[in-house]
């Protein structure tokens, strides 16, 4: 069965600090691989996607998440977090073209101490 | 600027009453989605179109309906056989391009039952 797995369902961590999100995932065909963020009470916004090519990929707000095919792990990294990444993190995997295949996690509420 | 508009932001719905989500995009964006989110939870797919004038159920279409007479307009309608409404309705639209096809999610709005 297609499925992705975040295993943290709350993560608290110091501002200035180093975080990392984990995202499992169990696919049976090329992933293509999203990481998205969501603001209480807020749309979705995407941080970064994996489609191809180098397994690191760089996004938006200095977050970074690196594909390990062989793990099936899609993790989101970010060297030092500022007060304002408090928020929720989703992890979701689907076909190349195919957006109504998506499949997402349940996510990880990211907060953050002062 | 483009994006996805939903309103209205909060909505309430009495028993046995039909109401209807608005999602308005200027992106001209050929596809559109409707999600639901409840707490703890990823986001679910209800209904999603790719042209106008077509859509197709996704995971959890029963009670809710929806229709595609524009390009820019997918409105849901929440029936009276959805028996638990209470959650988050999410709109996206995607694009597609050579790194695949990409979703953009609207803002949001919040059904509560009365």
């Amino acid at each position: 069965a297609q499925s992705v797995t975040q295993p943290d369902i709350h993560i608290t961590v110091s501002e200035g600090a180093s975080l990392e999100l984990r995202c499992n995932y169990s696919y049976g065909a090329t992933p293509y691989l999203f990481w998205y963020v969501q603001s209480p009470g807020q749309g979705l916004q995407l941080l970064l996607k994996y489609f191809s090519g180098d397994t690191l990929v760089q996004g938006i707000k200095g977050f970074e998440a690196e594909f390990k095919r062989s793990q099936s792990s899609f993790n989101l990294r970010k060297p030092s977090v500022h007060w304002s990444d408090a928020a929720e993190y989703f992890c979701a995997v689907g076909p190349y073209s195919s957006a109504s295949k998506i499949i997402f996690g349940s996510g990880t509420r990211l907060s953050i101490r002062p | 600027d483009g994006g996805i508009t939903q309103s209205p932001k909060y909505l309430f719905r009495k028993e046995g009453q039909n109401v209807t989500l608005s999602c308005e995009q200027n992106l001209n964006h050929d596809a559109m989605y409707w999600y639901r989110q409840d707490p703890g939870q990823g986001l679910r797919l209800i209904y999603y179109s790719q042209i106008v004038n077509d859509f197709q159920k996704g995971d959890i279409a029963e009670g809710y309906s929806v229709s595609r007479e524009k390009k820019e307009s997918f409105p849901l309608t929440v029936t009276s056989a959805q028996k638990n409404p209470t959650a988050f309705y999410l709109c996206a639209s995607s694009s597609t391009d050579q790194q695949g096809e990409t979703q953009y999610f609207g803002p949001g709005t919040r059904l509560l039952v009365l």
